[in-house]
């Protein structure tokens, strides 16, 4: 299975900075996402981080609050901008797996607190 | 809309129980159904299913597809407390850029 390492593992943040989260992966992978869970609910995908190009953001996400690098294969940040409290959430990239299309493997995940 | 309903949305049960967690979805297009657990922050895989009435398995754990019926199930056998955790279930649409369509989840608790 794919190895997908993330950092920070956690942070606490001032309302309106930015935080930077990243993502490495190894080459078993293939596409990469970052999904953000908030409490007490399920999975919601962000965007599909594109390898040398604009990320595919999905509807209610956009590039200015959410810019996502991925300037190669095996790695991603996200940058979550100008925070409030409502950003308070884990985020968690994941890799789709190589050699097993559809099956995605995450990272530990990045649990954000703003204050 | 393409979505993933799983039930029951918790479960408390004794070590030694056995549990049978339940996905149901209308997805056009279908192409697979994976199964995570979550104990702390992130998912881990469990099963992928993309046939049916083909039961996959590891160790007490087993699951099994039928695109009849449009569901799934997970049964964990013997159950431990290190089985609680809560247990997502995701569906593919083959025509939807390999995006996961997510349940909500059900959370399970084993009580020694």
């Amino acid at each position: 299975s794919a190895v997908i390492s993330q950092k920070p593992s956690r942070d606490i943040c001032q309302r309106g900075t930015s935080l930077t989260i990243q993502c490495q992966v190894d080459s078993q992978v293939t596409m990469m996402f970052w999904y953000r869970q908030q409490p007490g609910q399920s999975l919601t995908l962000i965007a599909t981080a594109n390898q040398g190009s604009e990320a595919t953001y999905e509807s209610g996400f956009v590039i200015d609050k959410f810019p996502i690098s991925r300037p190669n294969l095996t790695f991603s940040t996200l940058t979550v901008s100008n925070m409030s409290p409502e950003d308070s959430s884990i985020y968690l990239c994941s890799g789709e797996d190589r050699l097993s299309t559809d099956t995605q493997y995450f990272g530990p995940g990045t649990r954000l607190t703003v204050l | 809309e393409d979505k993933v309903v799983q039930s029951p949305l918790s479960l408390v049960v004794h070590e030694g129980d056995t549990v049978t967690l339940n996905c149901s979805y209308e997805v056009t297009n279908f192409r697979s159904l994976l199964w995570y657990k979550q104990e702390k922050k992130a998912p881990t895989f469990l099963f992928m299913l993309t046939s049916s009435g083909i039961e996959k398995k590891s160790g007490r754990l087993s699951s099994i597809l039928d695109k009849k019926e449009l569901f799934s199930i997970l049964n964990i056998t013997a159950t431990q407390t290190g089985d609680s955790a809560v247990y997502l279930c995701a569906a593919t649409n083959a025509g939807n850029n390999r995006k996961l369509i997510w349940g909500l989840g059900t959370s399970l608790a084993v009580n020694p």
